[in-house]
């Protein structure tokens, strides 16, 4: 029963495209993250997602949206997909924004040709 | 910027060893302190965490040393085993529960 999943885990695409990662927690937290792990191990986060409202929103390009259906999916769509774009993409949940332990999904490695 | 500094980068311990990983941070605003350890194709996954108001925190083999007046803390693992071999992050954070991350250590523990 895996607590924070991702879809897919491997994603290859060329330059230009546009493509989504899917992220879902059983948990039944509030608050949902994504962050980018680049070629050197370096995490970074990207977005938090509180009750379906975005609350922080770090400085990514807007290429990147996150889209949250309900409280326990957070999606990452990006659009015209760029070289420096590959990297490894974690969505991470946590009970609520005062709550500190977040819990990471297995990653989406992110490729762009 | 980076506001979390990791060091070293990588380590090399002998099994029964102690580990030793450092982080600085610039933040006095950062009020939880939590290290995570990721393995090779996995997410990172908390392994402990402290508050600024204790100065040492330990959970089995792991313990954090925090020193708020130097703005430092540490991850020290003792009986280091083969299966610590990893990467750990230390991470920091404030209102809002956003994590800041140091760059990493790559721990290797030889049998």
């Amino acid at each position: 029963d895996t607590a924070v999943s991702q879809t897919p885990k491997y994603l290859v695409t060329q330059m230009g495209n546009d493509k989504s990662i899917k992220c879902e927690q059983n948990l039944g937290h509030d608050t949902m993250y994504w962050y980018k792990q680049d070629s050197k191990k370096f995490l970074k986060i990207m977005f938090s997602y509180n009750n379906k409202e975005l609350i922080i929103n770090e400085t990514v390009p807007n290429r990147f949206s996150p889209k949250s259906p309900d409280k326990a999916h957070l999606n990452l769509h990006i659009n015209s997909l760029e070289l420096g774009d590959s990297a490894v993409y974690f969505c991470a949940s946590s009970q609520s924004m005062d709550t500190d332990t977040q819990y990471f999904g297995p990653g989406t490695r992110l490729t762009v040709l | 910027q980076q506001q979390v500094k990791q060091s070293p980068q990588s380590l090399i311990v002998q099994k029964g060893g102690i580990s030793i990983i450092n982080c600085a941070y610039e933040n006095t605003a950062f009020d939880y302190f939590p290290w995570y350890q990721q393995f090779p194709g996995k997410g990172p996954a908390l392994l402990i965490a402290i508050r600024p108001d204790v100065s040492e925190k330990k959970e089995g083999r792991f313990t954090i040393s925090f020193n708020k007046s130097a703005k430092q803390f540490s991850l020290h693992i003792m009986d280091s085993q083969p299966g610590d071999s990893a990467t750990y992050f230390c991470a920091a954070s404030n209102a809002g529960n956003m994590l800041t991350f140091g760059g990493g250590t790559r721990l290797m523990v030889k049998p």
